[in-house]
């Protein structure tokens, strides 16, 4: 499967800690995507990373990506209650119109 | 700008049935994707539509077709359900698709539930 694969399944925290969620793939790459869905509703765009890039930030968001070993990572800072989401990568691949997904990361922050 | 729709949010069918889900894109945008999701197999890929040309297709049986309309609408229809189809269909809509600049936009999704 070319499909990603994100670490761990399910992440929880206290509020105001970090959140650390990382995502591997398998093949090349043009850009790499985080996406949050809330319970069962539609998926919000996050962040893209180009596969020139290292990292990125937005706002409470740091997104790396090492294509050496085909991995990036999603750091939220300082969490909140409404981060309690899924997070999933999507790869966009090379000479493809789509994205892949992966399985996702369940996160939830405690009050 | 109003984000995608898609129609009926809610449909409740029984095996042997055909069903037909729509997508409004965001106005401007002309590249509409769909995926399946389910909690066994996550987030699908079904196909990607351009001005009117299926672009691209995942790998699902050809019960699953689409197609997009010149005001870039489109629909997707699954014919002869299973109990399998049974999922939240998600709508995305983009610009365009390059390698820069490709971020998608989610609709709410349509959830499909096979009786």
């Amino acid at each position: 499967s070319q499909q990603g694969e994100e670490d761990p399944q399910a992440l929880s925290i206290q509020e105001g800690e970090n959140a650390t969620m990382n995502c591997s793939y398998k093949t090349s790459i043009n850009n790499l995507q985080w996406y949050r869905q809330n319970s069962g509703r539609g998926l919000v765009h996050l962040i893209l990373i180009r596969s020139n890039e290292r990292e990125k930030h937005s706002g409470r968001l740091r997104v790396t990506l090492d294509t050496s070993k085909k991995s990036s990572s999603l750091l939220i800072t300082a969490s909140r209650a409404a981060d309690t989401a899924s997070y999933f990568c999507a790869t966009d691949l090379e000479g493809a119109q789509k994205l892949v997904f992966g399985q996702g990361t369940r996160l939830t922050i405690n009050p | 700008k109003a984000g995608v729709t898609q129609t009926p949010r809610y449909l409740i069918k029984t095996r042997g049935q055909q069903v037909t889900l729509s997508c409004s894109p965001i106005s401007g945008h002309r590249s509409v994707s769909w995926y399946q999701q389910t909690p066994g197999q996550g987030l699908q890929f079904l196909f990607e539509y351009f001005s009117e040309t299926q672009r691209n297709k995942g790998n699902f049986p050809g019960r699953f077709s689409g197609r997009q309309f010149s005001n870039s609408r489109s629909e997707m229809n699954v014919s002869t359900l299973e109990l399998g189809d049974s999922a939240l269909y998600l709508c995305a809509s983009s610009p365009r698709w390059d390698s820069d600049y490709n971020e998608q936009f989610f609709g709410p999704g349509t959830r499909l539930t096979v009786l």
